[in-house]
């Protein structure tokens, strides 16, 4: 089974500081791992996934994701925070060796608020 | 780019009407899938459909049924609303070559009252 975890529910940051959005999961085999943003009213859009390769994935926006195995952890990051950062956050997992399971797991997601 | 639509940004339904939501993608994308999105519970999958005429059941698929009869249309179907439907209902579709990234319409807020 595959599962995920958004440990917060809620992250505050001020603008021009760094910020984290935490993710932990759970999958038998290899992960294949997503992160999503969500602005009011809208649908999610795609920002960065992991499926294999360097640990440390770039993504839209200037947010990255670093992929431990140890810590079975998928955090996103950026630098330095933005007011239009201000959004909703969803990680989601897939495990491809689940025999046929094409279906990714989405995290509770966590709302992000950068303060001017 | 590829471009996911919903029907209706709002829609406003009575108890015990029986309710369509369409989604429609342009990337001949294989895969689509139905959620619905309530505050503290995330996303949770009614239905996928793998491809054109194929479906699966989600987590919640009590209350709903789907149609899949072409490949770039699939339609959320509520046979008879209840108020507990009440949600944002978001439409996905996804590459099955790749079966990495989703891709999200707008969503479409329901009220059932």
């Amino acid at each position: 089974a595959q599962s995920v975890a958004q440990p917060e529910d809620q992250v505050n940051v001020a603008e021009g500081n760094p910020l984290t959005v935490k993710c932990t999961y759970s999958v038998s085999g290899n992960p294949y791992l997503f992160w999503y943003v969500q602005y009011p009213n809208r649908g999610l859009q795609f920002l960065l996934k992991y499926i294999t390769g360097d640990n440390l994935v770039k993504g839209s926006y200037g947010f990255e994701a670093e992929f431990n195995k140890s810590q079975t952890s998928f955090h996103l990051k950026k630098p330095s925070a933005l007011v239009s950062d201000s959004a909703l956050y969803f990680c989601a997992v897939r495990d491809p060796s689940s025999g046929g399971s094409y279906i990714p797991t989405f995290g509770r997601g966590t709302s992000l608020i950068v303060h001017p | 780019d590829v471009k996911v639509t919903q029907s209706s940004r709002y829609l406003v339904k009575r108890t015990g009407e029986k309710v369509f939501l369409e989604c429609v993608q342009d990337m001949d994308h294989e895969n689509m899938f139905w959620y619905r999105q309530d505050p503290g519970l995330g996303l949770r999958l009614i239905y996928f459909s793998y491809d054109v005429k194929m479906k699966e059941k989600g987590d919640i698929p009590e209350g709903y049924s789907v149609s899949r009869e072409k490949k770039e249309r699939f339609s959320l179907i509520l046979e008879s609303a209840s108020t507990n439907q009440t949600s944002m209902y978001l439409c996905a579709s996804r590459s099955y070559s790749t079966s990495y990234e989703q891709y999200f319409g707008p969503g479409t807020r329901l009220t059932v009252t």
